[in-house]
Parts: structure tokens; sequence; C-alpha cells
């Protein structure tokens, strides 16, 4: 069964902690993605990257960094955690050669910070 | 800038009624369209997808949805809910963008099937 999966499902972290979500997918897709979800908001882009370390900005940015050192692995950084990044952080990857945007996702990791 | 609107935040309805979920879309170029749900502490699973052909889709569990590139929308409907439908859903659309086709998503509605 093909999967992707977040490390973490729950963490609590304080305020200016550096903080590492991982994810990892095995199903050899080249696209991988970070998003945000939060009650009324939907989902929304954090980052994104179509190949190893390489990266592409997403709609919300700002407070975050990214690493793909492997294929199969996309790590989101809070460099310094603040409350306002409390949230469900879904991370989801895509096959480059259907370019369809069709995306298939892990868990989730929620995560709070206190 | 492009955008998904789900128009409804939440939708009661009892079990055996019928429900359509509203989604539509800012693009008048081709898009990809994708219906998700998120059942309580999963991630998202894909439910059903507009690609190209056919406008009309459906998915293995009754729902189904409707392309109309008129009226930029593709709603979700399904004649007869369970309480098992009970879920957050998500329209999502792919507009293409830096090189490759990026999905947008809608707020979600919560789909509440009542006894």
């Amino acid at each position: 069964d093909v999967k992707v999966t977040q490390s973490s499902r729950y963490l609590v972290k304080r305020t200016g902690e550096k903080v590492f979500l991982e994810c990892v997918q095995d199903m050899d897709h080249e696209n991988m993605f970070w998003y945000r979800q939060d009650p009324g908001l939907g989902l929304r882009l954090i980052y994104f990257s179509y190949d190893v370390k390489m990266k592409e900005k997403g709609d919300i940015p700002e407070g975050y960094s990214v690493s793909r050192e492997k294929k199969e692995r996309f790590s989101l950084i809070l460099e310094s955690a603040s409350t306002n990044q409390t949230s469900m952080y879904l991370c989801a990857s895509s096959l480059w050669a259907a370019n369809t945007g069709e995306l298939f996702f892990g868990e989730g990791s929620r995560l709070t910070v206190l | 800038a492009q955008s998904v609107t789900q128009l409804d935040s939440q939708v009661p309805v009892f079990e055996e009624a019928p429900v359509e979920l509203r989604c539509n879309y800012s693009s008048s170029v081709s898009v990809y369209l994708f219906w998700y749900v998120q059942y309580p502490n999963q991630g998202l699973q894909l439910l059903l997808k507009y690609l190209s052909g056919s406008t009309l889709v459906e998915s293995i569990n009754g729902f189904e949805a409707e392309f109309n590139k008129s009226q930029t929308s593709f709603h979700l409907r399904k004649p007869s809910v369970h309480i098992s439908d009970t879920a957050e859903y998500f329209c999502a659309v792919s507009f293409y963008r830096g090189g490759s086709y990026i999905p947008t998503f809608g707020r979600g509605t919560s789909l509440i099937v009542h006894p």
C-alpha cells in the first residue's frame, strides 16, 4: 500500500524552539508539498518541491523553511516557533509526469506552540 | 488571484436525504478539479476528480460531481447520505503556475449527517 508518512502526529513545543516536521513517501513521487490546515481557512500551501534540493514558495512561506535532500523525504522547519504557528500540518506528494495536481496526503501533524 | 470558493462552511442533513456541496473557482483557463474527504483525525483522501472527458464524474461510494465550465463550478452531490458520510469535504482546483499544476483548496464544508 502506497503511503505518505509524517513522523509525528502530535507535537507540543515552546515559543522560540526550532521545530522539524518530517515527511516520507514511498511512491517515488517527484513533487512534495507542505500545507497548513486551520479551521475556516482550509488548506494553505507553505512550500513545495519539484525535485531533490529544489523548493518553491507557496502562498504562506513566512516563518517556515524546507529541506529536500532525498527524493522521498521533505522536511518542514520552523526556525523559531510562534503561537500563531499552532496548526495542523499536512504533507502531500504527487507524480510529476501526471501533472494534474492530484495529491496523496499523510495523516497530518498537529503542532501546538505554547 | 486564483481562488476556490466553498460557499457553505457547514451542511447539516438527515440520513437518507440528498445533499449538494457547492464549489466555484475563478479561472477561465483549463484546470483540473478534485474533491477530497477528511475524516476526523485523518489526512485527506481523494473522493473524485475531473481531468477531461465526461463532465459528470462518480465515486465508488455514491458521490458524483459535475464540471460546469460556463459556471466555473464543480458541485458535489449524493442522492442519499449515510451517517458514515459525516466528514469535512474539500474542493481543490489545480491551476498552472511555475511550470506545473498546483492545487488550490477551498475552505472546506463540514457535512453533518443526523440520524
